[in-house]
């Protein structure tokens, strides 16, 4: 099945820089890359999300790239604000393995301000 | 509201005490999926079922059993739970499939003694 790998696990940064995030995925088949943001003790949220026919997408302070030839993809937030803190966690879907979101391990943003 | 009600929030049981984690969505979505959130290992699919009486195991079944009787509820139920299985129980809900937005519920906190 697929395999997600993120870096870092711990990021921290201060209010104003930017953050990126970076995640390795296994299988080549793999399709939809979306990206969650969990703040503490709150459910995961969806904040962006890209399919395998883009190589990036930007939402306002947020963007992914997608690198499918290396088969990584990169969540870029700029001006980063302490609201930004909370857990990320990206994700990839294999058509070829079942019907399943495999996650990676996880990023901890800090936003110091 | 849109949403995705999971129950109980939080819940302290012994070794081997069958127990039922209820999850119910109001958005007519046909993937409902579990997921339990570990510290360092992410989000781990439990099982998934794109319809009703349709299920699939994920990455982590084993000691869970799930049913799908109805389009709304998806509950997930541990026949004699133990302590391995204390985690962060969330449930989701998306339009199709995996490779769609998933909707999570609040989360269950599940501590196993």
């Amino acid at each position: 099945g697929e395999n997600v790998e993120q870096h870092p696990s711990t990021l921290s940064v201060q209010e104003g820089d930017s953050a990126v995030i970076k995640c390795t995925y296994s299988d080549s088949a793999s399709n939809y890359f979306p990206w969650y943001k969990q703040e503490l003790g709150k459910r995961p949220q969806l904040i962006i999300d890209i399919r395998s026919n883009v190589g990036e997408k930007k939402d306002q302070r947020i963007a992914v790239t997608l690198n499918k030839t290396a088969k990584h993809f990169s969540l870029h937030i700029t001006e980063t604000q302490p609201e930004d803190s909370a857990v990320y966690f990206c994700a990839a879907f294999d058509p070829n393995a079942g019907n399943m979101l495999t996650f990676g391990g996880g990023t901890r943003l800090m936003v110091k301000p | 509201e849109a949403q995705v009600t999971q129950n109980p929030r939080y819940l302290i049981t012994v070794t081997g005490k069958k127990l039922t984690v209820t999850c119910s969505q109001n958005m007519n979505h046909e993937y409902m999926s579990w997921y339990r959130q570990d510290p360092g290992l992410g989000l781990r699919q439990i099982y998934y079922s794109m319809n009703v009486e349709v299920t699939d195991k994920g990455d982590v079944p084993e000691g869970y059993k799930v049913s799908r009787k109805e389009k709304r509820n998806f509950p997930l139920i541990l026949e004699s739970p133990s302590p391995n299985q204390t985690s962060l129980y969330f449930c989701a809900s998306s339009l199709a499939s995996g490779a769609n937005v998933l909707t999570f519920g609040a989360g269950s906190r599940l501590t196993v003694l």
